[in-house]
């Protein structure tokens, strides 16, 4: 089944405590992103990835990064978290940037205390 | 640059009424136009999408039609049911050149019987 994996689903966690979000996708896609939803403020591009060893920055990095060795995973990492960065976290995924539609994972929810 | 807006909602109607969801959007070049559709507890899901000017996009009762000279993409449907409850994004990707996917802030739509 074509899918998009997240890992851990739900996360709590103290400030300052370094955590990385899993993510994996098993169709082949080379373009990768993560959002931030929020109320009020909707979906949120945090980081994407063009493809392998290729990512930049999206509206709000700041205090996250992201790597890209392998094609099928980009984990989110968190390496000194604050309360701010508490928020529901999405992995997408797709065939290219251009036209073409995302694949979500089914989030992650992460509480920062 | 490019942008989304989109009402916000909430929208409350009654079992067979009918749906309209404002969007409209800001793009350079020729952008594709989405609506994704997120259930409670899950991640988002491509509900239609529209690649030109005059296309119309449809599933499951959902009708957009892109209209490049309103710059408008705005969903409907003729008689929504209690399982159309969810949050709905209208999003826009690139065309022919890269730049950021931008999605609107989503609007709750709540059927009741």
């Amino acid at each position: 089944e074509a899918q998009v994996t997240q890992n851990p689903r739900y996360l709590i966690t103290v400030t300052g405590k370094k955590l990385t979000v899993t993510c994996s996708q098993n169709m082949n896609h080379e373009y990768m992103s993560w959002y931030r939803q929020d109320p009020g403020l909707g979906l949120r591009q945090i980081y994407y990835s063009m493809n392998v060893e290729v990512t930049d920055k999206g509206d709000v990095p700041e205090g996250y990064k992201v790597s890209r060795k392998e094609k099928r995973n980009f984990p989110l990492i968190l390496e000194s978290p604050s309360p701010n960065q508490t928020s529901l976290y999405f992995c997408a995924s797709s065939q290219g940037i251009f036209n073409n539609e995302q694949f979500f994972g089914p989030g992650t929810r992460l509480t920062v205390l | 640059g490019n942008s989304v807006t989109q009402m916000e909602g909430p929208v409350t109607l009654s079992e067979e009424a009918f749906l309209t969801i404002n969007c409209t959007y800001t793009a350079t070049g020729y952008p594709s136009l989405f609506w994704y559709v997120q259930y409670p507890g899950e991640g988002l899901q491509l509900l239609l999408k529209a690649t030109k000017a005059d296309d119309k996009g449809s599933n499951k009762g959902f009708e957009a039609t892109y209209r490049k000279e309103t710059t408008s993409f705005h969903l409907e449907k003729g008689s929504v049911q209690v399982s159309d409850s969810a949050v709905y994004f209208c999003a826009l990707m690139p065309g022919t050149s890269y730049d950021k996917v931008i999605f609107g802030p989503g609007t709750s739509l709540s059927v009741i019987p």
